[in-house]
């Protein structure tokens, strides 16, 4: 079963907009989580991550917010810009392994 | 960047040929990773080492075997390549295995087994 799901595959957002990408989880002992950004034929790059004793962490225009009642991150991009076209995964992390969603590919229109 | 490099980048072979996938990194880091990804699925952990000659299978790890003599290099094998084996394969490094220490991932290997 997956534990990290990202039910949207795919989103689009106008240049400027803010896009905000989804992320729920079924284990209530993973620790930390992250977002990490892929863009084709290249791996993925860590974007962010949130400790799950916080609710809040921003980088920039890069913002993750964390409701461990609802088990649910969402990672906010503000202003989205043409270059933030990638697809985004959601990983998160019980001490011992990674697990990750199946990823979100984000266009942003110019 | 991270120093990892993946070898070969794209790869053909037939079924029930051994396949073997190289990882190699330059930043000394104690724990490297085998990742599969597929559509739908996202990446799937294959196996991990926390150490040379110290491995631990994730939750694909049927059909693939690893080896680590060295801290830079992890390879990954398959004995007998299948055709459900045909992925992106995506080695990772950190120096922790704890969620504070993201990865740092290679940029892949295409695999097709016809």
């Amino acid at each position: 079963d997956q534990q990290v799901k990202q039910n949207s595959p795919s989103l689009s957002v106008q240049e400027g907009r803010i896009s905000i990408l989804n992320c729920d989880y079924t284990n209530s002992m993973f620790d930390y989580f992250l977002w990490y950004k892929k863009y084709p034929a290249e791996g993925p790059t860590f974007l962010i991550s949130i400790s799950s004793i916080k609710d809040k962490n921003e980088d920039g225009r890069f913002t993750v917010f964390l409701n461990k009642s609802a088990k649910h991150l969402s990672l906010h991009i503000v202003p989205s810009q043409p270059g933030d076209s990638a697809v985004y995964f959601c990983a998160a992390s019980d001490g011992n392994q990674f697990y990750f969603g199946t990823g979100t590919s984000l266009t942003v229109i110019p | 960047d991270a120093g990892i490099t993946q070898s070969p980048r794209h790869k053909v072979t037939e079924t029930g040929t051994p396949v073997t996938l190289r990882c190699h990194q330059t930043e000394n880091h104690r724990y490297m990773y085998w990742y599969r990804q597929d559509p739908g699925h996202g990446l799937r952990l294959i196996h991990y080492s926390y150490g040379v000659k110290d491995t631990d299978k994730g939750e694909v790890s049927d059909g693939y075997s690893v080896s680590r003599s060295k801290t830079e290099d992890f390879l990954l094998t398959l004995e007998s390549a299948t055709s459900s084996q045909t992925s992106v394969y995506f080695c990772a490094i950190s120096d922790s295995n704890r969620g504070y220490q993201p990865q740092h991932f290679g940029d892949g290997t295409r695999l097709s087994i016809l």
